[in-house]
């Protein structure tokens, strides 16, 4: 089974200001791994995803993350935050093979930013 | 494209009456999920479906829980009767594709249940 800690719970930022939202996973098996953001009163949707190759990924509105092997972690990270990037932030891993390729998700990061 | 529709959005009831949720995916998507939210929590999954056949209810809690897939494509979540500790967004997400764990999920905005 796979198991994701989200370090931070809320994270308040200044406009501008960069940041980084830390996770961390654990798996026994070799695992795929995401961010998906939720704004309030909306569904999640994708920022991002690792399956292979580069360890930097580049996502949509400016976030990019890095992952980790040997740290086992897939930090959300961007220069230089917008008001609007005000939202919930989940990590997520599922493994590549095995039966249990579901989506595990971590309990999520608040980020606020302050004008 | 119109994204996954979920319906109510909100919904209150009384402890040991039955409720139910809908969900219509995005067409062509074969696989659907529905996930459970507490506040303040990542989303749990309940039950995945490979068009209509669930492939993963192991954390489906079955003495009130029960959910359908009819047809393969909109799907309807129940419960019946539920509880105070029932209160929570359900959400419905599907995805397109055999690699399950490389799919993309795509969520509804969810359901938010109350339960007095």
């Amino acid at each position: 089974a796979q198991s994701v800690t989200q370090l931070d719970s809320q994270v308040p930022v200044f406009e501008e200001a960069p940041v980084e939202l830390r996770c961390n996973y654990s798996s026994s098996v070799s695992v795929y791994l995401f961010w998906y953001v939720q704004y309030p009163n909306q569904g999640l949707q994708l920022l991002l995803k690792y399956l292979s190759g580069s360890t930097l990924v580049k996502g949509i509105n400016g976030f990019e993350a890095e992952f980790n092997k040997s740290q086992t972690s897939f930090h959300l990270r961007k220069p230089s935050v917008h008001i609007s990037d005000t939202a919930e932030y989940f990590c997520a891993v599922s493994a590549i093979s095995g039966s249990a390729r579901q989506l595990t998700f971590g309990s999520g990061t608040q980020l606020t930013v302050l004008p | 494209e119109a994204g996954v529709v979920q319906s109510p959005r909100y919904k209150i009831i009384e402890k040991k009456q039955p409720v139910a949720f809908w969900c219509n995916p995005i067409s062509g998507h074969n696989t659907l999920y529905w996930y459970l939210q507490n506040l303040g929590q990542g989303p749990e999954l309940l039950i995945r479906y490979e068009n209509e056949e669930a492939v993963d209810d192991s954390q489906l809690p079955k003495d009130r829980f029960s959910a359908e897939r009819l047809k393969g494509v909109d799907s309807t979540l129940k419960i019946q009767p539920a509880e105070l500790g029932d209160s929570a967004v359900y959400l419905c997400a599907s995805s397109f594709g055999q690699t399950a764990g490389a799919n993309v999920l795509t969520f509804g905005a969810g359901s938010r249940l109350t339960v007095l």
